[in-house]
């Protein structure tokens, strides 16, 4: 059974640009989560999706945003892009119930802003 | 809003001796889990053990165990028999259970284990 999957591996990218991050769950789960891992402020959940519709959202600014697809798959973006965003970020998925709470991570996509 | 503590940020322990790691949270909610995530070098975060709040019996997985001290807002991680596989950073996560389920985890700053030859 294949894992969380998250590409790219490694981004760099320039202030004020865009970028988007993108992220497939392990097949049959439907819950994927993005977290954002920094030395300064270590993980901060910024946003969950749940079939399509974002269930739970993290303090972070308008310019990280994300979606889920049909199939499950997730991309989150970040517009305008700052120094501060150079992060970590690691994608989770999970069943999504109250039942199974076990969530996986993928290894992640480290984005340098420059 | 929930908080979690770790007050060790770095610990070291001998191959094949036990180490415990400290996590106190904070939290008003009466349902919740209890993660500890191992994160090696590799950067993938992996389950190591989970405990649910309303189980007063505390979860052990082989060598890893934890003790669970509700009252308390404790929940720590012990490791016995280590392996240098074990050398990682260990997050303490929160999770609660209201109005149906979510997958948004908290976590403590993390502890730095070594575990030396």
């Amino acid at each position: 059974k294949a894992g969380v999957t998250q590409t790219p591996r490694y981004l760099i990218k320039t202030r004020g640009q865009q970028v988007t991050l993108s992220c497939s769950p392990i097949s049959g789960h439907r819950s994927v989560s993005w977290y954002q891992q920094t030395p300064g402020q270590g993980l901060q959940f910024l946003f969950e999706y749940f079939s399509e519709t974002q269930r739970n959202k993290g303090n972070f600014p308008g310019r990280f945003s994300g979606r889920q697809f049909s199939n499950s798959r997730s991309e989150m973006n970040v517009s305008t892009l700052e120094l501060g965003d150079s992060a970590l970020y690691l994608c989770a998925s999970s069943l999504g119930t109250a039942e199974n709470t076990e969530a996986f991570f993928g290894q992640g996509t480290r984005l340098t802003v420059v | 809003a929930q908080t979690v503590t770790q007050s060790q940020p770095e610990m070291s322990v001998q191959e094949a001796e036990t180490v415990t790691l400290s996590c106190t949270y904070d939290t008003s909610e009466s349902n919740y889990y209890l993660f500890w995530y191992k994160q090696p070098p590799s950067r993938q975060m992996i389950l190591v053990i989970r405990q649910e709040a309303y189980k007063q019996q505390n979860a052990t997985e082989n060598r890893f165990s934890v003790n669970f001290q509700k009252a308390a807002k404790s929940f720590s991680l012990k490791i016995s028999d280590s392996q240098l596989g074990d050398t990682a950073m260990y997050f303490c996560a929160f999770m609660k259970q209201s109005r149906g389920p979510s997958n948004n985890l908290f976590f403590g700053t993390g502890t730095r284990l070594t575990v030396i030859p």
